[in-house]
């Protein structure tokens, strides 16, 4: 089946950084690409939707300027948190689906970690 | 509000047992419902989606638009069973892939 992959597979920064993560769907296009958290022993929370060439729209109380995300390419969102705190620290997991209708992929997450 | 209730924090079942994970939601609408499963240390894979009426390593699902619950069952569990479980639920009307989970459900199959 189809691969969505994510860089880094875990992170530890320090407060007050910014830290990149990227999601790539390795054979196949993806015009929307979704964000997930998830917290110890929680459920996946979607954070936004990713779209190509246009900005990304964020769930309610979900800070955009907080959580940049970019989708330049057909094949990469990125997700960055800015000014990370330790309450930020998560596991964040993304998701794309060839098209409407098709299953949905997702990534194997990424551990962040705020010192 | 759209929600995923799954009742159940952790199923423990003997091999070859029957198992029944529970799943509630709540809309208005007509969503389309699915089961994802996370084992151990991998990522998030689809088990089942209510439209395909598939059964997928001996799990069923049937929709029940009654009593709006969509409940995971399998006859008789094997110990690979064991993983997370979501419940999970895309609206009819809104974009495709921008899921609401439930909580989880813990299997541990003992063998």
């Amino acid at each position: 089946g189809a691969v969505v992959s994510q860089h880094p597979s875990w992170v530890i920064c320090k407060s007050g950084t910014s830290v990149k993560i990227e999601c790539r769907s390795l054979d196949f296009q993806a015009t929307t690409m979704f964000w997930y958290r998830q917290f110890p022993k929680q459920s996946l929370m979607l954070m936004a939707t990713s779209n190509e060439g246009s900005k990304a729209t964020y769930e309610q109380g979900v800070e955009k300027d907080k959580f940049l995300i970019n989708h330049a390419s057909l094949t990469l969102s990125t997700l960055t948190v800015t000014s990370a705190h330790p309450e930020d620290s998560s596991f964040y997991i993304c998701s794309a689906s060839y098209l409407r209708g098709t299953e949905a992929f997702f990534g194997q997450g990424t551990r962040l970690t705020v010192v | 509000a759209q929600r995923v209730t799954q009742p159940e924090k952790l199923l423990s079942v003997f091999k070859g047992a029957p198992v029944e994970l529970k799943c509630n939601y709540s809309y208005s609408g007509s969503p389309e419902l699915f089961w994802y499963v996370q084992y151990s240390r991998q990522r998030l894979q689809l088990l089942l989606r209510h439209i395909s009426r598939e059964s997928i390593k001996g799990f069923t699902a049937d929709l029940n638009k009654g009593e709006t619950s969509f409940h995971l069952k399998k006859p008789f569990a094997q110990e690979e069973d064991s993983a997370m479980y979501y419940c999970a639920l895309i609206p009819a009307t809104d974009s495709w892939g921008k899921f609401q989970f439930g909580a989880g459900t813990q299997v541990v199959v003992t063998p």
